[in-house]
């Protein structure tokens, strides 16, 4: 089936510190959305981004869907311990409704 | 408002037997999709519901996975004849409507299959 190709894998990083994070697919995708995953929860949406170029914030958080639309990227500026987790990206690719999701990104903040 | 709920939180069951896990939507939402979330992955579609009928069911693994929506709103997944590899977390989740990308997950049941 479709992938999306999450990187970093992992990030440890200081607090105070910029996080960029990007997905990638060999597909064009029609929208694309930004997913945050504590553990023992389910995925919380961030983000939602719906057209080529389009950039969105949400606070900290800055999404952008690519002009190719076959990518992403997510900012997170200054982050605190409360970022940490595990970050997805996915989208829909065809007519359907569901979505495709990326391995995930994990971020650790060190205080 | 209340978000969607899921039960079990947890389910550990043996080899061979019948669950069901069951999720409750966000009132209001006319969608329903199942996922499934294996340790260290992206959570993969399972089905999806349009009201009461399964809009698209391209992502059950074989025929002992069944759910049904027999009212619109709650959703129940059944696994016949377990499998140490269906362990994982389930997810639901809810949008609006039909062609609303913006889907609000539930916190997932555990399933462990010994």
């Amino acid at each position: 089936g479709q992938q999306l190709n999450q990187s970093p894998q992992s990030m440890f990083i200081q607090e105070g510190e910029d996080v960029s994070m990007n997905c990638t697919s060999s597909s064009i995708f029609n929208t694309w959305l930004w997913y945050k995953q504590d553990p023992g929860e389910g995925p919380v949406l961030l983000i939602a981004l719906y057209k080529a170029g389009e950039l969105t914030s949400n606070g900290r958080l800055t999404a952008q869907f690519g002009i190719t639309r076959k990518d992403s990227f997510l900012n997170i500026s200054a982050s605190i311990p409360s970022d940490v987790g595990i970050y997805f990206c996915a989208g829909d690719y065809n007519a359907g409704n569901m979505l495709t999701f990326g391995g995930g990104t994990r971020l650790m903040v060190k205080p | 408002g209340a978000g969607v709920s899921q039960t079990p939180s947890n389910k550990v069951t043996e080899k061979g037997k019948y669950v069901e896990l069951r999720c409750d939507p966000i009132s209001g939402h006319t969608a329903l999709y199942w996922y499934r979330q294996s340790l260290g992955q992206g959570p993969e579609f399972l089905i999806y519901f349009q009201g009461t009928g399964a809009a698209d069911d391209s992502g059950l693994p074989n025929d002992r996975f069944f759910a049904v929506r027999p009212e619109g709103s709650v959703s129940t997944l059944k696994i016949q004849r377990t499998e140490r590899g269906d362990s994982a977390v389930y997810l639901c989740a809810s949008s609006l409507f039909t062609g609303d990308k913006e889907q609000f997950f539930g916190p997932g049941t555990r399933l462990t299959v010994l």
